[in-house]
């Protein structure tokens, strides 16, 4: 089974709005990671966000998590066309054991 | 630097065949993984390899084995393909399970008739 939840499941915004993704999970974790997937391409990572972090910034991407609510958001600002990919969540349980992925967020950006 | 090298990139068979899916990495990452990616479904975790010499099962290892070849190679094999094994697969590697980023290659798209 699933760790992560992503909502929306898509989301289609123009070129220059922020775009706001959510990953929800039902476990603790050690730390919590997004990646991107462009069309016909492997995953890339964008970045990890540990248990005792609240929030990280990386250029354009901000990332909050909430460990009460078991939950993180992905905010990017200034969105470009470039930018249109499916956004995954991947959590880490913890005890040397894999990342768990969500089912994505498919994100279109209209120049 | 190649990272995650995949091959082939595609495949068809026929169902009942059997082949193997070949994944290096050049980054003498310890942590070797397959997922399997479906629509609608995201990634799923087939096996994966914690350090050279051990391979553990994920979340759906039915009708495949894995073989750490050494700490570069971590193949995949379908000795019988099924039409639900239709998929992408990815293979990917990390310096250790869980705490650092998985770093992947670019697929393979296998179609089983």
């Amino acid at each position: 089974s699933q760790q992560g939840e992503e909502d929306p499941q898509a989301l289609s915004i123009q070129e220059g709005e922020n775009a706001t993704m959510n990953c929800s999970y039902k476990t603790s974790i050690n730390n919590l990671q997004w990646y991107r997937q462009n069309s016909g391409r492997g995953l890339v990572h964008l970045i990890l966000i540990r248990s005792n972090e609240r929030e990280k910034h990386s250029g354009r991407l901000r990332v909050t998590l909430d460990t009460s609510k078991k939950s993180s958001s992905l905010l990017i600002t200034a969105s470009r066309a470039a930018d249109t990919a499916s956004y995954f969540c991947a959590t880490d349980a913890g005890g040397n054991t894999p990342l768990v992925f969500g089912k994505g967020t498919r994100l279109s950006v209209i120049a | 630097n190649a990272g995650v090298t995949q091959t082939p990139k595609f495949q068809v068979l026929k169902t009942g065949q059997s082949m193997t899916l070949q994944c290096a990495q050049d980054m003498n990452h310890n942590s070797m993984y397959w997922y399997r990616q479906d629509p609608g479904m995201g990634l799923r975790l087939i096996y994966y390899s914690a350090s050279e010499g051990t391979t553990d099962k994920g979340e759906v290892p039915n009708g495949y084995n894995v073989s750490r070849l050494n700490k570069r190679e971590f193949s995949l094999r379908l000795e019988s393909a099924a039409p639900s094994q239709t998929s992408v697969y990815f293979c990917a590697s990390s310096g250790a399970p869980g705490n650092s980023p998985l770093h992947f290659g670019n697929g393979t798209r296998l179609t089983v008739t």
